[in-house]
């Protein structure tokens, strides 16, 4: 069946320590999205990329890295740079017409920082 | 620019009773509308969409909605509540003009009380 695939679904982080999220999928989208929720509120862009190897900022990018080198896969890589990362991470996916598609999200990981 | 604004963001309604999500949306151009569930600790699933086509949209599980541009509405409606409709709604605004577009509501909390 054809979906995305996020993994790990949880994890754990030191202070300090960078940490990768990984996003796999098979719709053939072009589009492909990270997003960031905490408890209570909506979800806020991170990065997005509409077709490999370019990938733009959303709104909360600082302390966070994406690549895009293959069409089906966008990791997201929460660095320590980052000052509050534990959240739950979203990835999400649509075609090249994304404005007035469907988005598919994955089941999430949700990371927590100890 | 476009915005979206859910107005509860928390509703109890009882089993069999009928349920209603609001959401207004600010939007410059024909907008496209939807309608997201999240279950705990889950990824979104689409409910349903508005693309320009029929102002009364059906979607799964018994929802509809109903596009009324006059008033920017598009509110969420079910006649009857199941207790597994208790899970986080989201209202999203989409515009054609950029890929980033995409404006998710803060969320509607429902309760389904037996």
């Amino acid at each position: 069946d054809g979906g995305i695939t996020q993994s790990p679904k949880y994890l754990f982080r030191k202070e300090g320590q960078n940490v990768t999220l990984s996003c796999e999928q098979n719709l053939n989208h072009d589009a492909m999205y990270w997003y960031r929720q905490d408890p209570g509120q909506g979800l806020r862009l991170i990065y997005y990329s509409q077709i490999v190897n370019d990938f733009q900022k959303g709104d909360i990018a600082e302390g966070y890295s994406v690549s895009r080198e293959k069409k089906e896969s966008f990791p997201l890589t929460v660095t320590s740079a980052q000052k509050n990362p534990t959240a739950f991470y979203l990835c999400a996916s649509t075609t090249g017409q994304g404005i007035t598609g469907e988005l598919f999200f994955g089941e999430g990981s949700r990371l927590t920082v100890l | 620019a476009q915005s979206v604004t859910q107005l509860d963001s928390h509703v109890s309604v009882s089993e069999g009773t009928p349920v209603l999500l609001r959401c207004n949306y600010s939007s410059s151009y024909s907008p496209s509308l939807f309608w997201y569930v999240q279950h705990p600790n889950k990824g979104l699933q689409l409910l349903l969409k508005y693309t320009s086509a029929a102002t009364l949209v059906k979607g799964i599980n018994g929802f509809e909605a109903e596009f009324k541009k006059s008033e920017t509405s598009f509110h969420l409606t079910k006649p009857s509540a199941h207790m597994s409709d208790a899970a986080e709604y989201f209202c999203v605004v989409t515009e054609y003009s950029s890929a980033s577009k995409i404006i998710f509501g803060s969320g509607t909390r429902l309760s389904i009380r037996p």
